[in-house]
């Protein structure tokens, strides 16, 4: 059965450091993978998937994450975080196209990121 | 592209009526999703649909029931409301299984 771990409910950063929220997944098959935002009172946002094709993924708003199957992690970094950055993320996991699975996303508990001024 | 909307955005009611949460994508999107959102417990399915007619349990469905007749729209019924069920529904859509959801603004829904 596919799971989803975010490691910190709630992280902490100064405006202008490095931005690593963690997300590991147990999958009985190559996974496919998301991570999405959500802001104060709207829906879940796409920031980026990985579907099987570069490891090292581009998203939205200078976020990237990269697929590490030997860590069966998905981190999701930003070199350098803004305000703007303020959110609640989850990372997500679905055994894609393959057999003997619904399909259907399994989602983290997700991680609130704070940034500091 | 309006893509994926969602209404009411704000609903009170009171225990044991029936409230409708609408849902409408102009995708043409196969899959619809829909889930709660409560604190400490994350994002909790409660049906899906993998094309119109075709409906199937996530997994907190007790309580609800969810129709399609027509691609585009999904509602979603509580049939008896209870406290229980105050939470915010967040309506989504896919284009296949297993890939990326895209997910309406949400409706808050309060049960008194």
């Amino acid at each position: 059965a596919q799971s989803v771990t975010q490691l910190g409910s709630h992280v902490s950063v100064s405006e202008g450091a490095l931005v690593l929220l963690r997300c590991n997944y147990s999958s009985s098959v190559p996974p496919y993978l998301f991570w999405y935002v959500q802001y104060p009172n709207q829906g879940l946002q796409l920031l980026l998937k990985y579907t099987s094709a570069a490891t090292l993924v581009k998203g939205i708003n200078g976020f990237e994450a990269e697929f590490k199957k030997s860590e069966t992690s998905f981190h999701l970094t930003k070199p350098s975080a803004h305000m703007s950055d303020a959110a609640e993320y989850f990372c997500a996991v679905s055994e894609g196209d393959f057999g003997g699975s619904q399909g259907n996303l399994i989602f983290g508990k997700g991680t609130k990121l704070s940034v500091k001024p | 592209d309006a893509g994926i909307t969602q209404s009411p955005r704000y609903k009170i009611t009171e225990t044991g009526r029936q409230v409708t949460l609408m849902c409408h994508q102009t995708w043409s999107h196969s899959y619809m999703f829909w889930y709660r959102q409560d604190l400490g417990h994350g994002l909790r399915l409660i049906y899906y649909s993998a094309a119109a007619d075709i409906t199937d349990k996530g997994e907190v469905p007790d309580g609800y029931v969810v129709s399609r007749s027509k691609t585009e729209n999904f509602p979603l019924t509580l049939e008896s409301a209870t406290r229980s069920q105050t939470s915010v529904y967040f309506c989504a859509s896919s284009r296949d299984r297993g890939r990326e959801q895209y997910f309406g603004p949400g409706t808050r829904l309060t049960v008194t």
